[in-house]
């Protein structure tokens, strides 16, 4: 059972494509996080929300709460986007996180 | 501030050996993961901590074993390697578990012959 769904599992766009990742989650959640992994690199965080949209540079989050749906979009999008994007979420109850299984994205110049 | 570190960074093992990964955090944080990622799998728990002196089992525990004797570090431990525990592995911190962000160490490549 997957308390976290992404979609899709991969995505290749042209350099200046608008970008969109969905997650889905069927848990009750305090917060949910989108992280970045690059090839062989490490995972890092880029957003933590538990409601409405934020934004960094061309990156925004948006969460729906009720639906249990969330989105990451790339505007702009630049090879050096090309990364692994996770989905994770802290659920209301226990101290686990839940992840999705990643959505690979490649920008081509 | 150094963050999330790990050591080793590559690993090669035979099968039946032994080895202890460590996780080195300068955070002040409370939680720490062990979690290994697999191709087409995603991040799995293996075992976390609280709190010093604290260890829990996460999704995948068995072949594994975990202490917590400083805050400050988290130690995973394989007794008798496998060619299953062929993973990459990460650890990660946090100050708690609900409304905070994860930092995660640069993983450690295990590889088992």
């Amino acid at each position: 059972k997957n308390e976290v769904e992404q979609s899709p599992q991969n995505l290749t766009a042209q350099e200046g494509e608008f970008i969109t990742i969905n997650c889905s989650y069927s848990v009750g959640i305090s917060a949910l996080h989108w992280l970045q992994q690059h090839p062989g690199g490490g995972i890092v965080s880029l957003f933590m929300l538990s409601s409405g949209k934020k934004k960094h540079g061309r990156l925004i989050a948006t969460i729906n709460i009720q639906e249990k749906h969330s989105s990451l979009h790339i505007t702009a999008s630049h090879p050096r986007d090309s990364a692994v994007y996770i989905c994770a979420v802290s659920p209301l109850t226990g101290n686990q996180f839940y992840f999705g299984t990643g959505t690979s994205l490649t920008v081509i110049p | 501030n150094a963050g999330v570190t790990q050591t080793p960074k590559f690993r090669v093992l035979k099968t039946g050996q032994s080895m202890t990964l460590l996780c080195a955090q300068d955070m002040n944080h409370e939680y720490m993961y062990w979690y290994r990622q697999d191709p087409g799998m995603g991040l799995r728990l293996i075992h976390y901590s609280v709190g010093e002196g604290t260890t829990a089992k996460g999704e995948v525990p068995d072949g594994y074993n975990v202490s917590r004797l400083k805050k400050q570090n988290f130690l995973l431990g394989l007794e008798s390697a496998a060619p299953s525990q062929t993973s990459v592995y990460f650890c990660a911190s946090s100050r708690g578990s609900s409304y905070n962000e994860q930092f995660f160490g640069p993983g450690t490549r295990l590889t088992v012959l």
